[in-house]
C-alpha cells in the first residue's frame, strides 16, 4: 500500500469554474476525512465519511462544496463556482475506526489556486 | 467544543539539542486523544506521536516524547537530539473519543502550528 493518494497535486482555475479533487485512501481504512489548510494555519475540518456514509459536515462546507465516497473507497471533493477565497491546500486523510493510536494518515494534498 | 492553542509561532534550536514545543487544549470531552504532526515544506502531514487522556504514562516514540499534564491541559512535544531534518511546521491536534463529546468525536481539531528551525 502506498498510502493516501491525492490528485491532482496542483490546480489553477479561473474564478467561477468548477473543480473536482480525488482522494484514494489506504485500502483497509474505513474512515476518510477532508481538511482545508490556508497558508500558515492549521488544517480545518471539512467533512468525513465512514465507509460510504457522510457522517459530519463542517459549517465551512458551503453549498458550493460537495463530497462523495460512493463505494466506500475513493472520495471526490467538488467545488462549484470557485471563488478566490477557496484558494488553499485541500488535504485528505484516512484512518481505521478504532485504531486511534495510529493517528490519521494524510495525503500530500491538492493545492488550489483560484485566479 | 474543542480548542488547541500553540503559542509559539516559531522556535529555533541548535542541532543535537532538545526542544519543547508547547500545546494547550480545552475540551469538554470526558475522554480524548492528543496527536502531534510534522509538516515539512513538501506539505505532507506526518504523524509523530499519540497520547490518550486515560494513559497513565507519557507517550514516547524514538526521539519524540509527549509531556502530558492533564490538570494543566497541556501536551507539549519534546524532541531530543534535534536534527537538521526536524526543521518543519509542527501541529498539535486532538479528538474526542466518546460520543458524549458531541461533534468532536471522530475528527481532529488542529492548533495554529509552530515552525521549528534547526541550526547546524
Amino acid at each position: 500500500d502506498t498510502g493516501v493518494s491525492q490528485n491532482p497535486r496542483h490546480k489553477i482555475t479561473k474564478r467561477g469554474q468548477n473543480v473536482t479533487f480525488r482522494c484514494d485512501p489506504i485500502s483497509e481504512h474505513n474512515r476518510l476525512y477532508w481538511y482545508r489548510q490556508t497558508l500558515g494555519q492549521g488544517p480545518e475540518f471539512l467533512t468525513y465519511f465512514q465507509n460510504e456514509a457522510q457522517l459530519e459536515k463542517s459549517r465551512l462546507l458551503s453549498d458550493r462544496f460537495s463530497a462523495e465516497r460512493p463505494k466506500g473507497s475513493f472520495s471526490t471533493l467538488e467545488i462549484q463556482r470557485t471563488e478566490q477565497g477557496d484558494s488553499a491546500m485541500y488535504l485528505c486523510a484516512s484512518s481505521l475506526w478504532g485504531a486511534v493510536v495510529y493517528g490519521y494518515t494524510f495525503g500530500s494534498g491538492t493545492r488550489l489556486t483560484v485566479v | 467544543a474543542q480548542k488547541i492553542t500553540q503559542t509559539q509561532p516559531g522556535m529555533f534550536v541548535q542541532e543535537k539539542e532538545a526542544v519543547t514545543l508547547d500545546c494547550t487544549y480545552d475540551t469538554s470531552d470526558p475522554s480524548y486523544g492528543l496527536f502531534w504532526y510534522k509538516q515539512p515544506s513538501s506539505g505532507e502531514m506526518i504523524f509523530l506521536i499519540y497520547q490518550g487522556s486515560y494513559d497513565q504514562q507519557n507517550a514516547t516514540e524514538g526521539r519524540y516524547s509527549l509531556n502530558f499534564q492533564k490538570a494543566r491541559k497541556s501536551a507539549n512535544l519534546v524532541i531530543s537530539a534535534s536534527q537538521l531534518g526536524d526543521s518543519a511546521m509542527y501541529f498539535c491536534a486532538m479528538r474526542g473519543l466518546t460520543l458524549a463529546g458531541g461533534t468532536s468525536y471522530g475528527k481532529l481539531t488542529f492548533g495554529q502550528g509552530t515552525i521549528l528551525t534547526v541550526h547546524p
